[in-house]
């Protein structure tokens, strides 16, 4: 499978747990996203990178959330003391950035924190 | 402010009927306009984009920029054609390309 990878699929973690998510992207694609989707919503922006470079980050990303793509490739998304409201589908995306934008979405991560 | 809304959550259509989903946005310059879809235990996926101006199984969307619409069309609904559908929105051009803001959805359900 070429496409974009996530793990795990399912987290579930007590309250004031720290999480990591790992992403991995269609390889050579050089943009690569994170959003969050809570139930009866769209997907929300959280955080891009082109390349290493962390470009843009949502309000929606406290201080409680990190994200990393330290060689340009895959990708951790980290959060510390986790809070009811975490509990979300954390999917990630790539694209090739090329004009266009389009972006291929991998199976996301569910996060259910108790 | 950026916004994209899809005013129904659920519709429901019978087969071989014209399905219409609704999209409108808010974005203070020339936005690229997409729609993705979500099949049952797939992941999301582009249906089709507004530069492309082409038809995706037997779906198109025109962008009609006096109403800040992008309403989703079919012909004749067929049964696979039942979903979620995300309309959403970016900026153009390399340097705004960077996120894209999603409406909240429509779930289209095709009857039998």
């Amino acid at each position: 499978d070429t496409g974009v990878s996530q793990d795990p699929r399912h987290k579930i973690t007590k309250r004031g747990q720290n999480v990591t998510f790992r992403c991995d992207p269609i390889s050579e694609h050089n943009r690569l996203y994170w959003y969050r989707q809570t139930l009866g919503q769209g997907p929300e922006f959280l955080t891009y990178f082109q390349n290493e470079a962390q470009l843009e980050k949502s309000r929606l990303l406290s201080d409680r959330f990190s994200a990393e793509r330290p060689k340009g490739s895959f990708s951790t998304l980290e959060i510390q003391r986790t809070e009811q409201g975490d509990s979300a589908m954390y999917l990630c995306a790539s694209s090739p950035g090329t004009l266009g934008n389009e972006q291929f979405f991998g199976p996301g991560t569910r996060l259910t924190v108790l | 402010a950026q916004r994209v809304t899809q005013p129904e959550k659920l519709l429901s259509v019978f087969k071989g009927a014209p399905v219409e989903l609704k999209c409108n946005y808010s974005y203070s310059g020339s936005p690229e306009l997409f729609w993705y879809v979500q099949y049952s235990r797939q992941r999301l996926q582009l249906l089709l984009r507004h530069i492309s101006r082409e038809s995706i199984k037997g779906f198109t969307a025109d962008l009609n920029k006096g109403e800040t619409s992008f309403h989703l069309k079919k012909p004749f609904a067929q049964e696979e054609d039942s979903a979620m559908y995300y309309c959403a929105l970016s900026g153009r051009g390399y340097s705004s390309a960077s996120k894209i803001i999603f409406g909240s959805g429509t779930r289209l359900s095709i009857r039998p």
